[in-house]
Order: structure tokens, then C-alpha cells, then sequence
């Protein structure tokens, strides 16, 4: 069984704190990794995706990748209210067309 | 671009009833993919179309068909809708490979009664 496994939260974060979302995945073979968020009543949108081992940076967004260990994590810094939204991993894991997809985190970013 | 476009956005149902739930994309995408979404739950995939002319089953693909028509357009159809198919339905496009992001149309909430 494929899956993709996050802690459901609700993560409560202090405004211009650092969060940390993490999400782990069962398939070692997994190829690419993807954070998108939601917010209530829309539609899932791209944060990020990562491929390689390390971290990679987008503006306050820092996606980071261990492979061994199996698990992919999104930092935001400077928490804003408007990042409170659920945060959903989505791996492809092998070479077909299809996203395993974590149930998400729900953030909460306190002012 | 309007990106990903579904049609209705809300619809509600009497057990028994068939609908379909349109799909479509002007990205010029492989891949398109149905997915339902329940509360406190994560994406399920219910049917995906991984190029123009084909179809598989996702994860959850009991009491749905669907067409893809052309590249553009991938439609799900509910033959006769149950209270358990009451969910939230997202459609979404890629262009195809492994590395490409998903882009998701706006969502259909299905209430049936």
C-alpha cells in the first residue's frame, strides 16, 4: 500500500514564527514531491515541489527532502495569517501518472 | 487561459439521479485526473486519463464512468447518485511526466439526498 502520511494538525504558530510541516512516504523509489495549499472552500494550489535530496527556497517557502529517511517537510517563515490553510504532500511515486496524496495539516497562524 | 474549468459548481442530487460533471482545460495538457475530496480527508482519485484516448481507475472508481472527449475535455458521469457519492469533486490537468504539477479546476460540491 502506497501511502503518504502528515499529522493533521491543526498546527498553531505564532505570527512571524517559523512553521514546519512534515510529510513521510512509504515507496523509496518516489520520484517527485509537492506541497500544495488550501485553503477552506477552494481548490488545492502549488507551494512548491522538490526533486533532489536538500533544501530548496522560495521566498519565505524552504522545501526540504531526505530521501533515506523517506520524508519531505515545508518551513514557512514569518508566519502571516493569511498562510492558516491546510497544507497537503503529494508524491509521485513511481513512473506512472498518478499522486499519492497525504490528507494535509491544517495551519493555524495566530496574530 | 482560463486553466482548469468545471461545470457546475453546485449540484444537488436525489438518490437515483445521473449527472455528469463537466471538465476542461486550455493548457494543452497529457493528463487529466477526477479526484474527490470528503471532509478532513485528503484527495482521493477516482478515475485519471493519463493522454487523449485512455482512461484507468483510481482509488475510489465504483458508481463512476468516465469520457475523455478530446484533449481538452475529461468528463464523470454518476449513473445513479448514492448519499455516500456526496463530496466535494476537483478536476485537474498536467502536462504528463512525473516531474509536472497538477493545476486543479475550482470543484463541484455534489450533495445527494
Amino acid at each position: 500500500q502506497k501511502e503518504v502520511e502528515q499529522n493533521s494538525g491543526p498546527l498553531s504558530v505564532p505570527e512571524g514564527a517559523i512553521a514546519s510541516l512534515n510529510c513521510t512516504y512509504s515507496d523509496r523509489g518516489s520520484q517527485s514531491f509537492f506541497w500544495y495549499r488550501q485553503y477552506s472552500g477552494k481548490s488545492p494550489e502549488l507551494i512548491m515541489f522538490i526533486y533532489s535530496n536538500g533544501d530548496k527556497e522560495d521566498g519565505r517557502f524552504t522545501a526540504q527532502l531526505n530521501k533515506a529517511s523517506q520524508y519531505v517537510s515545508l518551513l514557512i517563515r514569518d508566519s502571516q495569517p493569511s498562510d492558516s490553510a491546510t497544507y497537503l504532500c503529494a508524491v509521485n511515486m513511481d513512473s506512472n501518472y498518478q499522486l499519492i496524496w497525504g490528507a494535509g495539516t491544517k495551519l493555524i497562524i495566530k496574530p | 487561459n482560463a486553466g482548469v474549468t468545471q461545470t457546475p459548481k453546485f449540484q444537488v442530487l436525489k438518490t437515483g439521479q445521473s449527472m455528469t460533471l463537466q471538465c476542461a482545460q486550455d493548457m494543452n495538457h497529457n493528463s487529466m485526473y477526477w479526484y474527490r475530496q470528503d471532509p478532513g480527508m485528503g484527495l482521493r482519485l477516482i478515475y485519471y486519463s493519463a493522454s487523449e484516448g485512455t482512461t484507468d481507475k483510481g482509488e475510489v472508481p465504483n458508481g463512476y464512468n468516465v469520457s475523455r472527449l478530446n484533449k481538452r475535455e475529461f468528463s464523470l458521469r454518476l449513473e445513479s447518485a448514492a448519499p455516500s457519492q456526496t463530496s466535494v469533486y476537483f478536476c485537474a490537468s498536467r502536462k504528463g511526466t512525473v516531474t509536472d504539477t497538477q493545476y486543479f479546476g475550482p470543484g463541484t460540491r455534489l450533495t445527494v439526498l
